[in-house]
């Protein structure tokens, strides 16, 4: 099993540019999230998926859009990027919260600029 | 707001002596708490999580200690080994939502 994948591991962009960050699972797991990491800002919830079909904001959508595309994979799209937005993303997943915790299962992350 | 504080950016420890993690939290419906460690160009992972019931979780050579009172928990990793280093994040969060809340990551460095 490969666990949670991402595509690309790299990316420059010019300001303006727009990309899509791809993200799957192979755990069947139905809960599928978005972090940024910033330095000194730990990980930040941009989007969320509970379930295929479903996506909700976390603490920081501003300039982005997500597509649950089906119950394996999760992408992140920047229309129009900013400088602000160069960090480096987390795609993870998780089973649906119950009454209990729920690991999440994090990616290895996609490490883009914007120029 | 930071609902989850991690006051020490680093830590050094020498091999074989304890390591303590400390984290502070503001959010009094986190009822459970998790420990992720990250190695660089590699994704967080999990660690070790507690529960709000209790005030202590151990597995193997690593322990959590959650105080509710003051709003505190720390992680203690003993014996502490090289492969040790890495960035140490915690979380809340609150059960049945979606959301963990991160703290800012505490870079443990273990010295040979």
């Amino acid at each position: 099993n490969a666990g949670v994948t991402q595509t690309p591991k790299f990316q420059v962009l010019k300001t303006g540019q727009s990309m899509t960050l791809q993200c799957a699972q192979d755990m069947n797991h139905n809960s599928m999230y978005w972090y940024r990491q910033d330095p000194g800002m730990g990980l930040r919830l941009i989007y969320y998926s509970a379930s295929e079909g479903t996506t909700d904001k976390g603490e920081v959508p501003n300039g982005y859009n997500v597509s649950r595309l089906n119950k394996r994979e999760f992408s992140l799209r920047l229309e129009s990027a900013a400088p602000s937005q160069t960090s480096v993303y987390f795609c993870a997943s998780s089973e649906i919260p119950g009454l209990t915790y729920n690991e999440q299962f994090f990616g290895p992350g996609t490490r883009l600029t914007v120029l | 707001d930071q609902q989850v504080k991690q006051n020490s950016p680093s830590l050094s420890v020498q091999e074989g002596r304890i390591s303590i993690l400390n984290c502070d939290y503001t959010n009094s419906m986190f009822d459970y708490f998790l420990w992720y460690k990250k190695y660089p160009a590699e994704g967080p992972t999990f660690l070790i999580s507690i529960s709000s019931i209790k005030d202590k979780n151990e597995d193997g050579r690593f322990t959590v200690f959650l105080n509710k009172s003051a709003k505190h928990l720390s992680l203690h990793i003993v014996p502490s080994q090289p492969g040790d280093s890495a960035v140490y994040f915690c979380a809340g969060a609150t059960s049945g939502t979606y959301k963990y809340i991160f703290g800012t990551g505490t870079r443990l460095k273990v010295l040979a």
